[in-house]
């Protein structure tokens, strides 16, 4: 079946370390969205990648690091820079295109810090 | 700039009585939008989408949204609620643009 793999669903991380969220997609999508909710605030867009080796920021990019080597993979990695990290992080996908078509997502991951 | 507004963080309903959740939007351009819909620690479902085509947009598991350009409006409809229509439902806007731009959610509550 086609889709969104998001790994692990749970994570938690101390003060000061830095970790990586894993995307994957076998929908041959070139659109790749990483987005953080946090309660009574909906959806941010963090980074957002339309096709390989290229990517921009959203909204709330700072403290994020992300990277677009393989078209199947967008991985997000939440740096020490990042003062307030406890959220759940979603990962999107779609054909792509100037006009947004429709987005599938993953299943999400809670990161908690301890 | 694009944004869109989900009118009641919190809505609660009988079972069996009418869903309504309110989405305006802003846009400088004909708008895309989309409703999806995210039960808990899950991912979001696309529940209907408006391409300029119809303005009445039917969805999944009986929902539909009418497109009203005059009020900037998407609201979100189901006639009868059921127990398992408890979720967050967001809206969703994209014009001219390649990214999607959420409203904060409301939280649907079904009350048998």
């Amino acid at each position: 079946d086609g889709g969104i793999t998001q790994s692990p669903k749970y994570l938690f991380r101390k003060e000061g370390q830095n970790v990586t969220l894993s995307c994957e997609q076998n929908l041959n999508h070139d659109a790749m969205y990483w987005y953080r909710q946090d309660p009574g605030q909906g959806l941010r867009l963090i980074y957002y990648s339309q096709i390989v080796n290229d990517f921009q920021k959203g909204d709330i990019a700072e403290g994020y690091s992300v990277s677009r080597e393989k078209k199947e993979s967008f991985p997000l990695t939440v740096t020490s820079a990042q003062k307030n990290p406890t959220a759940f992080y979603l990962c999107a996908s779609s054909i792509g295109g100037v006009v947004h078509t429709e987005a599938f997502f993953g299943q999400g991951t809670r990161l908690t810090v301890v | 700039a694009q944004s869109v507004t989900q009118l009641g963080s919190h809505v609660s309903v009988s079972e069996g009585a009418l869903v309504l959740l309110r989405c305006n939007y802003s846009s400088s351009v004909p708008p895309y939008l989309f409703w999806y819909v995210q039960y808990p620690n899950q991912g979001l479902q696309l529940l209907l989408k408006y391409t300029s085509a119809a303005t009445l947009v039917k969805g999944i598991n009986g929902f539909e949204a009418e497109f009203k350009k005059s009020e900037t409006s998407f609201h979100l409809t189901k006639p009868s609620a059921h127990m398992s229509d408890a979720a967050e439902y967001f809206c969703a806007v994209s014009a001219n643009t390649d990214k999607l731009i959420f409203g904060t959610g409301t939280r649907l509550q079904v009350f048998p």
